[in-house]
């Protein structure tokens, strides 16, 4: 069954502490991993796609890194804006509905000033 | 930039009623998705659609449907609400790239729906 899991559940930083997010999938074949962001009421926040291993992105303080079985999300030096929950979502390769993503249930980042 | 707009923040229903959620995309993007969040359980799609008039089930359609009588609107209807569809709706759209999509979804920021 595909399947993605990401942990930790919540996180929570000193200013400045970077560390990394974890994302593994369990999927027949993959066609795109997708990180997001998503802050309290509001709806998730497209970040990066990675669509296949040894691929990085980068954007500001974020960098998003891929391997065969797991993505990475790392946060260098994070501020407390960098607050919120992310979210990693994958997309395989099906006879049918190809469209569809597999959710993550997310890593709610706390950074602390 | 891609804009996705829901057009209720925050909604309040009694049971029974019939409940129309709205979202607009101005991307033109071919597909348009529904979704339901929920503390615990995540993202879970309820519907998409691939094109104009075309629809296809996600993982929880039971007492929902859809419609998409126009390329950028799509609809969701709960046809006799219920408590347990008190939740946070969001919609998407994405891209479509030749036969098949790898390209990511575009999220509008949700309706808060309350059933009483």
């Amino acid at each position: 069954e595909d399947q993605v899991t990401q942990s930790p559940e919540a996180l929570r930083l000193q200013e400045g502490e970077s560390s990394s997010l974890n994302c593994s999938y369990t999927v027949s074949g993959l066609r795109g991993l997708f990180w997001y962001r998503q802050d309290p009421g509001k709806g998730p926040e497209f970040l990066f796609t990675l669509y296949s291993a040894g691929e990085e992105k980068e954007k500001e303080r974020l960098k998003a890194t891929l391997t065969k079985k797991e993505s990475f999300l790392h946060i260098t030096a994070p501020k407390p804006e960098d607050s919120a929950t992310y979210l990693c979502a994958v997309q395989a390769w099906n006879a049918g509905n190809n469209r569809k993503l597999i959710w993550g249930l997310g890593t709610s980042l706390a950074v602390n000033p | 930039d891609v804009k996705v707009t829901q057009s209720s923040r925050y909604l309040v229903k009694r049971t029974g009623e019939k409940v129309f959620l709205e979202c607009v995309q101005d991307m033109d993007h071919e597909n348009m998705f529904w979704y339901r969040q929920d503390p615990g359980l995540g993202l879970r799609l309820i519907y998409f659609s691939y094109d104009v008039k075309m629809k296809e089930k996600g993982d929880i359609p039971e007492g929902y449907s859809v419609s998409r009588e126009k390329k950028e609107r799509f609809s969701l209807i709960l046809e006799s609400a219920s408590t347990n569809q008190t939740s946070m709706y969001l919609c998407a759209s994405s891209f479509q790239q030749g036969g098949h999509s790898n390209q990511p979804q575009h999220f509008g920021d949700g309706t808060r729906l309350s059933i009483l």
